[in-house]
């Protein structure tokens, strides 16, 4: 669990504000997961992308929301002018190519957006 | 109708009992993860399965595949055991559907 990054772990935006919340996937994991957790409400999917490619958006609001994974660097979820709404806890989870092994997948922390 | 359902939605316990938690989903599945999440924190990944039954220390999660139900099982429980338990099914990736969660408060 250790293994996937995320930063930073909380954050504090103004209304109209952009936020950017990272993710750094395990070692050798080239698929990741972003989540998104609302105040008392359970996960919900937002987003799946493989490097340089996004695989299935559908959780995704249609503005303000996007997210990439560049060949080099961090996974990133970007919501441009934030809003209250967008307050909760976002969390990233990576899986590696082969999944024959039964492996789990790994969560990381979370990032927590407050939005005031 | 969630596609997947978790019961009880709050459970408090004495140190000491035997604790079960129970999933229910209506969808095809590939796989049924249990996931720990404590208040204010990350997830962690407690169990994947796609048949039959695993054990890791004093937690275990069983699945019946023909009647799509789970169930997690702590033996012992303690208070460090008190936190969210989420199920989540995946069908295909590990795109997860999730409950909605238990939360489990074990008292001394």
């Amino acid at each position: 669990n250790a293994g996937v990054m995320q930063n930073p772990r909380h954050l504090v935006r103004r209304r109209g504000q952009e936020a950017r919340l990272r993710c750094s996937p395990m070692k050798g994991h080239s698929h990741v997961y972003w989540y998104r957790q609302l105040p008392e409400e359970g996960l919900k999917f937002m987003v799946y992308l493989q490097k340089e490619n996004i695989i299935d958006e559908s959780g995704m609001p249609k503005e303000r929301f996007s997210a990439e994974f560049p060949k080099e660097g961090p996974s990133i979820l970007r919501i441009q002018q934030v809003v209250r709404g967008d307050s909760a806890a976002y969390f990233c989870a990576s899986s590696p190519v082969d999944r024959s092994t039964g492996n789990t997948i790994y969560f990381g922390e979370g990032s927590w957006l407050t939005v005031v | 109708k969630n596609e997947v359902e978790q019961s009880p939605q709050n459970l408090t316990a004495q140190e000491g009992e035997f604790i079960t938690i129970n999933c229910s989903y209506s969808v095809g599945i590939s796989a049924l993860h249990w996931l720990q999440q404590h208040p204010g924190g990350g997830i962690v990944s407690l169990f994947m399965l796609s048949s039959g039954k695993k054990k890791h220390g004093r937690l275990i999660a069983t699945i019946n595949i023909q009647e799509k139900h789970s169930s997690l099982h702590i033996t012992a429980s303690h208070p460090r055991d008190s936190a969210v338990y989420i199920c989540a099914v995946s069908r295909g990736t590990d795109k997860l559907i999730f409950g909605t969660g238990t939360r489990l408060q074990v008292f001394p």
